[in-house]
C-alpha cells in the first residue's frame, strides 16, 4: 500500500543548530515528493518539491531536501534553524498521474533559544 | 489576490445537524480538494474536483458530499454530523495534478458534540 512515513513526531533543536527531518515513502514507482510547513493556526505552505533530476532540491526559507532512491527517503534539512521555523512539517507524495496527495503524520519542530 | 478562502473559520454542531463549508479560490485553478486533519494522522483527502461540475472520492469520503457548480467554489456538506467528524478541514486548489503546487486555505475548525 502507498504510504508516507515521518518517524519523528516531535523534534526540539536549539536556535542556530542544524536540522534534519526524516521522510520515507512506500510506492511502486518514485512518486512526486513534497515538503509542506504549517504554522500554528495556519494552512499549509509548500517548502519544496521533487519530480526528477537533481536529487538535492532547494526550497524557500533556506530549506533543502535530498531524494535517495535506494533508501526511499526524502529528508528535509536546514543548516541553521531560526526561532521562526517552529512549526509542523509534513512530507507528502503524489503518485505520478494520480490526484491523491498522501501526507505523512507530520513532525512538530520546537526551537529553543 | 486572496488565494484560497474558507467559510466559516469555526463551527460547533450538534450530532445530526447539517452544514456546508465553503471554499473559494481566485487563482482560476482547475483542481480543488477537501482534506481533514486529525491529531497524529496528518491530512487525509475527502473529495476532490478536477474541474467545474466534476467531483470524485478521496481516501475518506463517507459522511460527506461535495459540489463544484462554479469553477471558483468547492462546497463540502455534512448531512448528518457525527462526533467522528470533529476535525480541522482544509481546502486546497491547484492548476493541475501531480507536479503543481496545492495552495491551502486557513482551515475550518469543526466540533460536533
Amino acid at each position: 500500500a502507498q504510504s508516507v512515513t515521518q518517524p519523528d513526531i516531535h523534534i526540539t533543536v536549539s536556535e542556530g543548530a542544524s536540522l534534519e527531518l526524516r521522510c520515507n515513502y512506500s510506492y511502486g514507482a518514485t512518486p512526486y515528493l513534497f515538503w509542506y510547513v504549517q504554522s500554528p493556526g495556519q494552512g499549509l505552505q509548500l517548502l519544496l518539491k521533487y519530480f526528477s533530476g537533481d536529487t538535492l532540491v532547494q526550497g524557500i526559507k533556506g530549506f533543502e531536501a535530498e531524494f535517495k532512491r535506494s533508501q526511499s527517503s526524502f529528508n528535509l534539512r536546514k543548516p541553521s534553524v531560526h526561532w521562526s521555523d517552529a512549526a509542523e512539517y509534513f512530507c507528502a507524495a503524489d503518485q505520478t498521474g494520480a490526484n491523491n496527495l498522501f501526507f505523512g503524520t507530520g513532525t512538530r519542530l520546537t526551537v529553543i533559544p | 489576490n486572496a488565494g484560497v478562502t474558507q467559510t466559516p473559520k469555526f463551527r460547533v454542531l450538534k450530532t445530526g445537524q447539517s452544514m456546508t463549508l465553503l471554499c473559494a479560490q481566485d487563482m482560476n485553478h482547475e483542481y480543488m480538494y477537501w482534506y481533514r486533519q486529525d491529531p497524529g494522522m496528518g491530512l487525509r483527502l475527502i473529495h476532490y474536483s478536477v474541474g467545474e461540475g466534476t467531483t470524485a472520492k478521496g481516501e475518506v469520503p463517507d459522511g460527506y458530499n461535495v459540489s463544484r457548480l462554479k469553477k471558483q467554489n468547492f462546497l463540502l456538506g455534512l448531512e448528518s454530523a457525527a462526533p467522528s467528524q470533529t476535525s480541522v478541514y482544509f481546502c486546497a486548489s491547484s492548476r493541475h495534478q501531480g507536479t503543481y503546487e496545492q495552495y491551502f486555505g486557513p482551515g475550518t475548525r469543526l466540533t460536533v458534540t
